[in-house]
């Protein structure tokens, strides 16, 4: 099973919801990320976990709140965002030996009213 | 600082024809390189990978890249390139010494005319 599965594929939230994404990998993989790309640009790194660990936040605002329940799952909590925060939210995951190959969900297309 | 270019925004070619997309680093440390290919609306899917070894690496889909040192790129080819390559196409640099972090370059729109 090489996937790396996220739901939901679509969400469509108000400023004031809190709502949550999730990944799940079954690779035995120990990284786990969170990417947010904005239409017609690259993939930007927001979280790594490493051993089911945050390893790397990158200044991400405090109203995306990720959790690593087990080395399988990955959630990214959401709750009091602004519109600019639309975009499509990858989760990716990699060895823990980190070879830097990184294997990516399909991502959750995210709008907020 | 890490830094990932690729030059070409768009590039259209015919089918058939050969493709060349450009991608050149500037990178403090020893890099691993790859290409990941992006249809619409989905997420990435790793094409090739260098870390050592042979400079021209083998990927799926028929693609193939060459690693230069002396002018810092990883360009990607295709022989012959077929309408289903049409895609966004991004370059990615990462390095043992900066941890699970990958720089991506802004990547190039692929374009197939028939």
């Amino acid at each position: 099973d090489t996937e790396v599965t996220q739901t939901p594929k679509h969400l469509v939230m108000g400023m004031t919801n809190k709502k949550s994404l999730k990944c799940e990998q079954h690779m035995g993989h120990r990284a786990m990320y969170w990417y947010k790309q904005k239409a017609k640009k690259p993939p930007e790194l927001m979280f790594v976990y490493s051993y089911e660990k945050l390893s790397i936040n990158e200044s991400v605002p405090s109203r995306f709140s990720p959790e690593c329940p087990n080395s399988s799952l990955l959630n990214l909590h959401l709750h009091a965002l602004q519109p600019e925060d639309s975009a499509l939210y990858l989760c990716a995951s990699s060895a823990e030996d980190f070879t830097g190959e990184l294997f990516f969900g399909e991502g959750s297309r995210l709008t907020v009213l | 600082a890490q830094s990932v270019t690729q030059p070409d925004i768009h590039i259209t070619v015919s089918e058939g024809a050969s493709l060349e997309l450009r991608c050149n680093y500037s990178y403090g440390a020893t890099p691993y390189l790859f290409w990941y290919v992006q249809s619409p609306g989905q997420g990435l899917q790793l094409l090739l990978k260098y870390f050592s070894g042979d400079t021209l690496v083998q990927g799926i889909k028929g693609f193939e890249a060459e690693f230069k040192r002396s002018q810092s790129s990883f360009n990607l080819r295709k022989p012959s390139v077929h309408w289903s390559d049409a895609a966004e196409y991004f370059c990615a640099v990462g390095a043992r010494e900066y941890g699970n972090k990958l720089v991506f370059g802004a990547g190039t729109i692929l374009r197939v005319k028939s």
